[in-house]
């Protein structure tokens, strides 16, 4: 199975901050690797497919980069509805595998 | 739009089975898989499988191999899970989510309880 590497797990920001989480596959996945964001009680919401295509209705702050086996997400500009839950998951192969998990917390 | 509509929160006795449906509206059901991912109270997101209504094969990840089965109903569009051999372990809230490419929709999620 290919694990999926978040770091950090957790992290402090403020409003208006830029941020950055990364992703590390265990082997190459070439562009197959999407974020999620959660927020408690619902269900995930896809951001970013194809490691850097924004999901339709996504605001643009959003961003990912990479390919083969390092990946980041990034907010330009947190705004208080982006604290919540993120995660990395790459499709390359089965069985499909998700991150741990970056918690995104108000500093 | 595009809507995922999961059967309600379930209660079940360790070693029973549960089975959860998935209703799509909003596209076309057979151009789609589903795959269904859980996840344990306070924990990460765990994919379990998924189908291909199309074809009506389903890939399931190892560690649920034997103990679950996905299914498929075009007919209806939807798409169905069953777990087997309930353990305290799998008590959850398992979503379903469409797969055109990636995951682009998911179900709002159904909570199963194992418990005695």
């Amino acid at each position: 199975d290919i694990q999926m590497t978040q770091s950090p797990s957790s992290l402090s920001a403020s409003v208006g901050d830029r941020v950055t989480i990364t992703c590390r596959a265990s082997q190459g996945i070439s562009n197959y690797l999407a974020w999620f964001q959660q927020k408690p009680g619902k269900a995930p919401k896809s951001l970013i497919y194809a490691a850097s295509s924004l999901q339709s209705g996504v605001p643009s702050q959003f961003s990912g980069s990479g390919s083969g086996t390092d990946f980041t997400l990034t907010i330009s500009s947190l705004q208080p509805e982006d604290f919540a839950t993120y995660y990395c998951q790459q499709y390359k192969s089965y069985p499909y595998t998700f991150g741990q998990g970056t918690k995104l917390e108000m500093k | 739009q595009v809507q995922l509509v999961q059967s309600g929160a379930e209660v079940k006795k360790p070693g029973s089975s549960v089975k959860v449906s998935c209703k799509a509206s909003g596209g076309t059901f057979r151009s789609y898989t589903f795959s269904w991912v859980r996840q344990a109270p306070g924990q990460g997101l765990e994919w379990m499988g998924r189908i291909i209504p199309i074809f009506g094969t389903a890939n399931y990840a190892q560690k649920f191999q034997g103990r679950v089965t996905i299914t498929a109903d075009e007919s209806t569009s939807t798409a169905y899970m069953e777990l087997s051999s309930l353990r305290s372990e799998d008590t959850a809230v398992y979503y379903c989510a469409r797969e055109g490419g990636q995951f682009d929709y998911w179900g709002q999620g159904t909570l199963v309880t194992v418990s005695s």
